[in-house]
């Protein structure tokens, strides 16, 4: 049983500080990570997908992966008001089936 | 472009009563998925469909059947509906396989009384 753990929150955050959200996974295997974001009554997108340990820069956006952790991390720098959601981490392993994801860390960004 | 299209958008049944949710992509994508998302307990994944011809068990398939009818659609079906399948319903659909992109429809709102 692959697990994925993620604070549920919510995390608040003011207007343009840095927000940190963590994911734990059990599963060794795994060699793909992913971020989604879901607005609240929308379907997931995804905003950041990282294969190698290390980090992995987008925009606003960066990703961390500690394999040897089993930890994968997003930071949004300059949050914004916008950036209110939940962020789905998803890790996997190998094989043809869909993603695992975790429940969820609730985000709100405070004006 | 309408990318992922489920149909319908919100479903009330009665315990017992059937019923099938539709799911079409016109991405040309191979690999399809059906998960169900909770309050607390995240997106699960109930069958995938890797390729056109194939479908699979994902984490909660008990009280479900799927049919994968050609590459564009992929239906999900409950026989007997029980007010535990109360849930969200999204279809999914990856160009090949879960490395890839996954693209989400809508979302079905389904309650069972």
């Amino acid at each position: 049983q692959k697990e994925v753990e993620q604070n549920s929150g919510p995390l608040s955050v003011p207007e343009g500080a840095i927000a940190s959200l963590n994911c734990t996974y059990s599963d060794r295997g795994s060699q793909s990570f992913f971020w989604y974001r879901q607005y609240s009554g929308k379907s997931p997108e995804l905003i950041m997908s990282i294969y190698s340990n290390g980090d992995k820069e987008d925009g606003r956006f960066t990703a961390q992966l500690n394999k040897a952790s089993q930890y994968v991390s997003l930071l949004i720098r300059d949050s914004q008001p916008s950036d209110s959601a939940t962020y789905l981490c998803a890790p996997r392993g190998g094989g043809a089936d869909g993603l695992t994801f975790g429940k969820g860390t609730h985000l709100i960004i405070q004006p | 472009n309408a990318g992922v299209t489920q149909t319908p958008k919100f479903q009330v049944l009665k315990t017992g009563q059937s019923m099938t949710l539709q799911c079409a992509q016109d991405m040309n994508h191979n690999s399809m998925y059906w998960y169900r998302q909770d309050p607390g307990m995240g997106l699960r994944l109930i069958y995938y469909s890797a390729s056109e011809g194939t479908t699979d068990k994902g984490e909660v398939p008990n009280g479900y059947n799927v049919s994968r009818l050609n590459k564009r659609e992929f239906s999900l079906r409950l026989e007997s509906a029980a007010p535990s399948q109360t849930s969200v319903y999204f279809c999914a659909s990856s160009e090949f396989g879960a490395d890839e992109k996954l693209f989400f429809g809508s979302g079905t709102q389904l309650s069972v009384l």
